[in-house]
């Protein structure tokens, strides 16, 4: 299956500021990739789908311009938390489609907003 | 996407089968039955997949019913490492191709 990274792994940073988080797909042309998110002890939920030369396409309740969504290359899509506040701490993961379908995922992102 | 029902936790002894059920009772024709799970604090694995025949692979086999309502996965020797979340999802091989996480079942297997 493709091999899924993300960066950095774990992320703390002051309220107010803004936070970068990059998914790479190292051995797989992605033209779409997934952004989920998971607050403890709860399941994964998607929050948007990262299209390559586009815009994302973004699940309800998920503020666009909070959580920016770039889509340059087949093999990276970055996720920038803006202006994040204590309830944006979160662990963040990316996924990337394969050829059936199934999906293989980054290893998280946990950020930590104080 | 169907909805899937899953027990929310087993046990298992190291080193003997563990048997995962998940109920889809309202699983179209065109849907298929995808397995993933998550160890702790980490981005979840991909483990199989199918739609009405049983499926086998390095890590695990799929049990479908002949109506398709229920799946059975095993692991059929379970370590200590198969300790884990383990998440039965429902749905059509077409567009967007996400994938929609219920609550899943925690495996604990036992020493």
């Amino acid at each position: 299956g493709a091999v899924v990274s993300q960066h950095p792994s774990r992320v703390i940073c002051k309220s107010g500021t803004s936070v970068k988080i990059e998914c790479r797909s190292l051995d797989f042309q992605a033209t779409t990739m997934f952004w989920y998110r998971q607050f403890p002890k709860k399941s994964l939920m998607l929050m948007a789908t990262s299209n390559e030369g586009s815009k994302a396409t973004y699940e309800q309740g998920v503020e666009k311009d909070k959580f920016l969504i770039n889509h340059a290359s087949l093999t990276l899509s970055t996720l920038t938390v803006t202006s994040a506040h204590p309830e944006d701490s979160s662990f963040y993961i990316c996924s990337v489609s394969g050829s059936s379908y199934e999906q293989y995922f980054g290893p998280g992102t946990r950020l930590t907003v104080t | 996407d169907a909805k899937t029902t899953q027990p929310p936790s087993m046990d298992c002894a190291e080193g003997r089968a563990a048997n995962l059920p998940c109920n889809h009772s309202t699983i179209s024709g065109n849907e298929y039955v995808y397995w993933y799970r998550q160890i702790h604090s980490q981005g979840p694995q991909y483990i199989i997949h199918g739609l009405k025949n049983n499926e086998t692979n390095e890590m695990a086999s799929l049990i479908i019913t002949e109506d398709r309502k229920s799946s059975t996965l095993i692991l059929p020797h379970a370590t200590l490492r198969d300790t884990a979340v383990y998440y039965c999802i429902v749905r059509v091989q077409t567009g967007a191709n996400n994938l929609f996480f219920g609550t899943g079942t925690r495996l604990t297997v036992i020493p």
